[in-house]
Formats: structure tokens, C-alpha cells, sequence
């Protein structure tokens, strides 16, 4: 059974820093891009990010701007968002989600029970 | 950058009723990279259809999704709404290599 387990949230100050992770298990890690995605509260998905199997990162520039990283550790089959200098507009659950591909078609197959981070003073 | 508009914002039908959920892109987009996603509160989103139009495992068959080639309309159907039912309906569109979701529908049963 493919299983996604986020950790790593909480609460923080704004200008602080929180790093999520994300456990993978029931499948072969390695062999898929992997997604961050997030629900600010009241508002809906917002995808915030993506690396690829050989660690390519791509970013939603409309307000990742430089502040967030995504990694992953195929040994540990775990995926990672570093958040820096964050922001009460990045308060949200965070989602990992599996890109997954039928026929020629991407999609978020598998998604984690999310993470919520609490951007406050 | 393509920008998914979806219509209505809620949608309040009775039990059994058929529920019309639009998603219009901001351009033409192939349907091969259209998704349609299904989410609870307190839930891990749930994927419907991709390709527009196949449904996804386990999903009943009172959902059916429209849209097929390229085009700028898609459309989720669900037929004869049931209870659990309920929930945000996200239409989502990949353009390499960036993810983009539609603000979503909200169905309520009344």
C-alpha cells in the first residue's frame, strides 16, 4: 500500500525557518517526481514545488521566490521542503503528493494527510 | 501562464440531483494534461479523472469527466449526488513543468 507521512510542522514566527518531510513507503521512491502542495485555510491547492528523479527543482515563482527548497533522500525514500523567511501568508497544510502517470498523462496519484504550518507572532 | 476558472463557486443541489462543475482554461490546453480532483475536509485530496476524461480507480460512475483533444471547456459531471458527496472539486492542468489548480467548486447536499 502506498503510504505518504508528512512531519515537520508547526508553529513559527514570521522570518523563521521550518523544514517538512515527507516518509514514502509501499513503492519504489526513486522512480518518481514528488510535489509539494499546500491549502492556505479558506483558500484551495496551491502547488508550491516539484523535484524530479535526478533532483531537478522546480518552483512556483508567484511567491516561493528564492524562500523555499525542495530535496529529497531516495536512501531514506523521503522528500523535504526547507521553508525560510516565512511569511502569515504561508501559514497552510502542506501536502506531499506522488506525480504519478497514466498513459500520458501526469497526475497527483498519492497524496500525504498534510502538515500544517502556523505562520504567526 | 495558464489560468483555470471554475463555475459555479458552490453548488447546492439535493440528494440525487446531477451536479454540472465547468473548468475553463485561460487558453487552450490539451486534455491530456487535465485532472479533476476530489477533496474533504480534514482529507488527502483524492484524484478522479485524468486525461480529462478516464476515470481513476475506484471512482464510481455516477462521476464522468468531458473534454477531449485541446480546448478550453471541461466539465465533471455527477450524476444522482449522494451524500458523501460533498466536497471541493479541483480541476488541474500540468504544463511542463509546472502544476496549476483551478480555486475549486464546493458541492453541498442540501
Amino acid at each position: 500500500e502506498v503510504q505518504l507521512v508528512e512531519s515537520g510542522g508547526g508553529l513559527v514566527q514570521p522570518g523563521g525557518s521550518l523544514r517538512l518531510s515527507c516518509a514514502g513507503a509501499g513503492f519504489s521512491f526513486d522512480r518518481y517526481y514528488m510535489s509539494w502542495v499546500r491549502q492556505a485555510p479558506g483558500k484551495g491547492l496551491e502547488w508550491v514545488a516539484n523535484i524530479h528523479r535526478d533532483g531537478t527543482q522546480n518552483y512556483n515563482v508567484d511567491f516561493v521566490r528564492g524562500r523555499f527548497t525542495i530535496s529529497r533522500d531516495d536512501t531514506e525514500n523521503s522528500l523535504y521542503l526547507q521553508m525560510d523567511n516565512l511569511r502569515v501568508e504561508d501559514t497552510a497544510v502542506y501536502y506531499c503528493a506522488r506525480e504519478g502517470a497514466y498513459g500520458y498523462s501526469p497526475v497527483f496519484d498519492y497524496w500525504g494527510q498534510g502538515a500544517l504550518v502556523t505562520v504567526s507572532s | 501562464e495558464i489560468v483555470l476558472t471554475q463555475s459555479p463557486g458552490t453548488l447546492s443541489l439535493s440528494p440525487g440531483a446531477r451536479a454540472t462543475l465547468s473548468c475553463r482554461a485561460s487558453e487552450s490546453v490539451s486534455s491530456t494534461y487535465l485532472a479533476w480532483y476530489q477533496h474533504k475536509p480534514g482529507q488527502a485530496p483524492r484524484l478522479l479523472f485524468y486525461g480529462a476524461s478516464n476515470r481513476a480507480a475506484g471512482i464510481p460512475d455516477r462521476f464522468s469527466g468531458s473534454g477531449s483533444g485541446s480546448g478550453t471547456d471541461f466539465i465533471l459531471t455527477i450524476s444522482r449526488l449522494e451524500p458523501e458527496d460533498c466536497a471541493v472539486y479541483y480541476c488541474q492542468h500540468y504544463d511542463n513543468p509546472l502544476w496549476t489548480f483551478g480555486p475549486g467548486t464546493k458541492v453541498e447536499i442540501k
